[in-house]
């Protein structure tokens, strides 16, 4: 069964400072990937996705992610945190031969210090 | 434009009532999810809708009886819950499986409270 882990449960940066979002996966095929962020109380919104080529993607409010196949993960990364980036990020995989039917990870908080 | 749309925002019911969440896009997706998410975890799928016919049931209890009006509707009719029910419910919208990838997109949500 395929399984996503985010190691990191809070992180806490500076305003400014960069960031990094950890994402592994187990899957026999490289599945599709996503990054999704949720503000308190609101829905899952799409950051960015990967189905194939370029292994470096980029997505909406500055982020980009990279997908590793040797490491089998898929980090999210932002170069200067902004204060309204506080929120949930769900890294999230689908099997390439089932389209989208997806498998959330257990989610990173993320806080952003003034 | 990626918008899924649901109502109520936010529900207070007794367990002994019967109310609906629902749904809308007009994305022209014809796969529909309903998902249900507690505090601090993931999303947890229910039920998903494909061409208007019910393809996968998460083993949900059957006080949640999901219904899909037309290609654009989703609804999640709701009786007897129990306050372990309370929770942020989440709907999805996105191609159908065996087009190749797709992407789910998600609306707000309803906050809904048994008590």
């Amino acid at each position: 069964a395929q399984s996503v882990t985010q190691p990191d449960i809070h992180i806490t940066v500076s305003e400014g400072a960069s960031l990094e979002l950890r994402c592994n996966y187990s899957y026999g095929a490289t599945p599709y990937l996503f990054w999704y962020v949720q503000s308190p109380g609101q829905g899952l919104q799409l950051l960015l996705k990967y189905f194939s080529g370029d292994t470096l993607v980029q997505g909406i409010k500055g982020f980009e992610a990279e997908f590793k196949r040797s490491q089998s993960s898929f980090n999210l990364r932002k170069p200067s945190v902004h204060w309204s980036d506080a929120a949930e990020y769900f890294c999230a995989v689908a099997p390439n031969n089932a389209g989208n039917m997806l498998t959330f990870g257990g989610g990173t908080r993320l806080m952003v210090k003034p | 434009d990626t918008e899924v749309i649901q109502t109520p925002k936010h529900l207070v019911m007794g367990m002994t009532n019967k109310k609906s969440l629902k749904c809308e896009q007009h994305m022209g997706h014809r796969a529909m999810y309903w998902y249900k998410q507690k505090a601090k975890k993931p999303p947890e799928l229910m039920f998903v809708y494909s061409y208007e016919k019910l393809s996968i049931n998460e083993s949900v209890p059957s006080r949640f009886s999901p219904e899909c009006p037309n290609s654009s509707l989703l609804n999640l009719h709701l009786h007897a819950l129990q306050p372990e029910d309370s929770a942020l419910y989440l709907c999805a919208s996105s191609h159908p499986p065996g087009g190749g990838p797709d992407t789910q997109y998600f609306g707000p949500g309803t906050r809904l409270t048994v008590l």
